[in-house]
């Protein structure tokens, strides 16, 4: 069973503030993605990465996928109150996986004002 | 696009009771996935569909839940009867499998109470 390790669980930071949220697995994955969860919400959708040591920025988001495909991070910039949510990775393996996604516990963020 | 649609939003039973929860995945969409969130255990994968056929139940707890995808634009989650544990948000997401992405859309979720 693949699994995959967030951390920090929880984060609490002031406005302006910078993070860094990381995702670890011991299993190879052929792709990562980042889903963003607001209270009474569906997770949605920030980014996928693909290639081992693949970088992509979504305005103040910055996301890295490991060179062994086996871990990946997620860096914020200058945290807004916006930003608050519930961050979950999800690893995909190769083969006939029929796009069977494995999620991790999540991290809780909360940016204060 | 609408989106996939999940109904009720929120539901609340008594314990032994039958519960359906629904789902329209987003059209054109050849795989949807049921998923079960609550605070001890987040986010975990009950049971998915490729092409109408269910794949994977391993994550169905047990035989009291089943699911079914009678067409490519429906499903339904059934349980049968409820417990009080299986108090936690439902989730349905689609996704087209092509590329290397298989990126999932998920529904807004619906809230089961069990009393």
């Amino acid at each position: 069973t693949q699994l995959l390790e967030q951390s920090p669980q929880f984060l609490s930071i002031q406005e302006g503030e910078n993070l860094t949220v990381y995702c670890n697995s011991s299993s190879v994955f052929s792709s990562l993605q980042w889903y963003r969860q607001e209270p009474g919400e569906g997770p949605v959708l920030l980014v996928t990465v693909v290639t081992g040591g693949e970088v992509k920025k979504l305005k103040r988001l910055t996301f890295q996928f490991g060179d062994a495909r086996k871990d990946s991070s997620l860096h914020i910039t200058a945290a807004q109150t916006g930003d608050t949510g519930l961050y979950l990775c999800a690893g995909r393996a190769g083969g006939t996986s029929y796009g069977k996604l494995t999620f991790g516990q999540g991290t809780i963020l909360t940016v204060h004002p | 696009d609408a989106g996939v649609i999940q109904s009720p939003r929120h539901e609340v039973t008594e314990m032994g009771q039958e519960v359906t929860l629904r789902c329209k995945p987003i059209s054109g969409h050849n795989s949807l996935f049921w998923y079960r969130q609550t605070m001890m255990r987040g986010l975990e994968l009950l049971i998915y569909f490729n092409n109408n056929v269910p794949i994977d139940d391993s994550g169905m707890p047990e035989d009291r839940f089943s699911a079914k995808m009678p067409n490519a634009s429906f499903s339904t989650l059934k349980i049968q009867p409820s417990e009080p544990r299986d108090s936690a948000v439902y989730f349905c997401a689609s996704s087209l499998l092509q590329g290397a992405t298989y990126e999932q859309y998920f529904g807004p979720g619906t809230r089961l109470t069990v009393t």
